[in-house]
Parts: structure tokens; C-alpha cells; sequence
């Protein structure tokens, strides 16, 4: 049973450009968050969402950023117009369709760095 | 707003019981203790989680005091790959859905030779 998936591992932007971010979950899994490591910081939650339905997005900044999990297919961040601050670790985890307690499992993370 | 309370850094010898305590005085009844890890890096890791009663699994035990107000994450057996930093998260009612983890700053542990 293959883990989350976030593509790609590393991602290089200037200043200005849009990034894309993509998760896929755990097979199963229709539970989809994103969380945010900025350098020498923990975890911030960013969002919540679950198939076609963002439910929680009280830790998403207010502009450039936004996220879906269509019913088909990897859930995307994406970041428009990206700067300098928006460099840092983003994880995706996923649980599963009956999920009634916090257990979140993670994928491996995507760098981001803006230059 | 901190629920939990962790100390910022532990030692422990390798092949030694590593035990990793978090205070959680404001829980809630329905409040469940969730520990996860982050080794260098990587993706935070789901170690286990529990109520009131004692649990344990492949990875670790964990033990909740009666009143529920701390709780204290046991490695029995630590190993080099255990070096990581140690999440105490409460969360997800009995009846709730699952929701967003709030991490705090960790127990960051090192297991040395």
C-alpha cells in the first residue's frame, strides 16, 4: 500500500511565478491536509479538505494561496506570485474516509524555494 | 495557546527506554494524546494515540495518568533512528471528525552511542 504522495520533492521559483503542489493520498484516504514548515519553525496547519469540499482553511493566507482535491486526481496548492517567505517545507497527509480520530499520515514533503 | 507542554530537548543512550513526558493539564473528556515524530526533515510520523487507557504497538507504549492530565511516551528499546523531534498533540473527539493537527515545538530527542 503505497504512502502519500507529494510531487515534486524540490521546487525552484522566482519571484512572481506560481507554484503548483500536488498530493495524492493514501488509497482509501479521502481526507486530505496541507501544512507548512517554515525554515527553523514547526508545523503550521494550512488546510483542510476533503473530495470536492475544502473544510477547514482558517490557516490559509488570505491571498495567492489556495487548494483543491478534485474528485478525480491529486490534491494541488497552489501559491501565486510567489516571494521569498513563501519558501519552506509544505507537507500533505491524508486519512482515512471514516476518520473519527486525528491519526494523519504524512508524504515526504515539497521544498520550495523562491529565489 | 499551547496545550501541551513538552521540555525542548532529552537525551537517551542507545539501547536505553527512552521516556518522553507531556503535560496536558486543560484536556478535555473526549481529548485524545497523539504523538508523532519528525526525523530530519521528513514527513511527521504517526507513532500512536489514546484516551485513558494505557496503549502500545511496535513502536512505543504510552501511558496516561488517571486524571489525564499528562502522559509520558516510553521507546523501550531507543536506537539511532530514534533521534528526532517528538510531537505531544491532543485532539480528535470520540464522535468528532478528524481534524487539523496543531503542533507545537516538540521534545527534540537525541539517542547517542
Amino acid at each position: 500500500n503505497a504512502g502519500v504522495m507529494q510531487n515534486p520533492r524540490h521546487l525552484v521559483r522566482r519571484r512572481g511565478q506560481e507554484a503548483r503542489l500536488r498530493c495524492s493520498p493514501m488509497k482509501g484516504h479521502s481526507h486530505v491536509y496541507w501544512y507548512r514548515q517554515l525554515p527553523e519553525e514547526g508545523l503550521k496547519f494550512m488546510v483542510y479538505l476533503q473530495k470536492e469540499n475544502i473544510i477547514d482553511e482558517s490557516g490559509m493566507p488570505k491571498e495567492r494561496f489556495s487548494a483543491e482535491f478534485p474528485k478525480e486526481g491529486p490534491s494541488i496548492l497552489r501559491i501565486q506570485q510567489v516571494v521569498r517567505g513563501d519558501s519552506a517545507a509544505y507537507f500533505c497527509a491524508s486519512a482515512p474516509r471514516e476518520a473519527s480520530t486525528d491519526t494523519q499520515y504524512f508524504g515526504p514533503g515539497t521544498r520550495l524555494t523562491v529565489l | 495557546d499551547a496545550k501541551t507542554t513538552q521540555p525542548t530537548s532529552m537525551d537517551c543512550a542507545e539501547g536505553r527506554a527512552a521516556n518522553l513526558p507531556c503535560n496536558h493539564s486543560t484536556i478535555s473528556g473526549n481529548e485524545y494524546v497523539y504523538w508523532y515524530r519528525q526525523i530530519h526533515s521528513q514527513g511527521p510520523q504517526y507513532i500512536i494515540h489514546g484516551l485513558k487507557n494505557n496503549e502500545t504497538n511496535e513502536m512505543a507504549s504510552l501511558i496516561i495518568t488517571e486524571d489525564r492530565k499528562s502522559s509520558t511516551l516510553i521507546l523501550p528499546h531507543a536506537t539511532l533512528r530514534d533521534t528526532a523531534v517528538y510531537y505531544c498533540i491532543l485532539g480528535g473527539g470520540i464522535t468528532g471528525t478528524a481534524s487539523k493537527l496543531t503542533f507545537g515545538t516538540g521534545t527534540r530527542l537525541q539517542v547517542t552511542l
